[in-house]
């Protein structure tokens, strides 16, 4: 039981699709972060929001959209999606944004484009 | 700049032996270093971090790592490898005066334990 939940587990879909990941954290934290974790690379950080405000946005290609409409959910909406986007998409979760906090992870999303 | 080297894609170690997984960093103000670990299928989860004080940090699951300011190393050991500690382990820093909320992981080191 970790706390943070995504959906869906697994999803595979087409380059002209339209797609959301969810996320939901159970643990009362007030930031949120998407990555992206692709093969022998490092986690890439692709969005931070602080109370719902985004604080960071780490140069990610507009096919990716985020939406956290509260503390305690967080969307990543996917259109138009490249080949080279395959990868697990992970959530997570901490107190407060900042490299100082623990951060808690859902188990990802497995995302498949053909 | 904030960076993070963990220089073995994979280490090997017996059941019962001790092991280390080696993390090297690089910030240009103090460090917050931190171990994950990651199990197949799921997501990362954290076992220990250092911010400030004793450099010999204890986390989850008997782990513990080493602050060395001087080599900019926190590697990662356990005195007695368990099978069960077979799993993908991720070193990650944040420089606390970068202005940034990134956290930067390293590239993961894969831990088989044989038994």
């Amino acid at each position: 039981e970790t706390g943070v939940t995504q959906t869906p587990r697994h999803l595979v879909m087409g380059m002209t699709n339209k797609k959301s990941l969810k996320c939901e954290q159970h643990l009362g934290h007030n930031a949120m972060y998407w990555y992206k974790q692709s093969a022998k690379k490092p986690l890439e950080l692709m969005f931070v929001y602080s109370l719902e405000e985004r604080v960071e946005n780490n140069s990610v290609p507009s096919r990716f959209s985020p939406e956290c409409p509260n503390s305690s959910h967080l969307f990543l909406h996917l259109h138009t999606l490249q080949p080279e986007d395959s990868a697990l998409y992970l959530c997570a979760s901490s107190q407060a944004p900042g490299g100082d906090q623990p951060q808690h992870f859902g188990d990802g999303t497995r995302l498949s484009i053909l | 700049a904030q960076s993070v080297a963990q220089p073995e894609d994979q280490v090997n170690v017996a059941e019962g032996n001790p092991l280390t997984v080696k993390c090297t960093y690089s910030v240009s103000g103090n460090p917050y270093l931190f171990w994950y670990v990651q199990y197949p299928n799921r997501g990362l989860q954290f076992l220990l971090k250092y911010i400030t004080g004793d450099n010999l940090v204890k986390g989850s699951y008997g782990f513990e790592a080493e602050f060395n300011k001087s080599q900019t190393s926190f590697h990662l050991k356990k005195p007695s490898a368990l099978v069960s500690d077979s799993a993908l382990y991720f070193c990650a820093v944040w420089d606390s005066g970068a202005g940034s909320y990134q956290l930067t992981f390293g590239k993961g080191t894969k831990l088989s334990v044989i038994p």
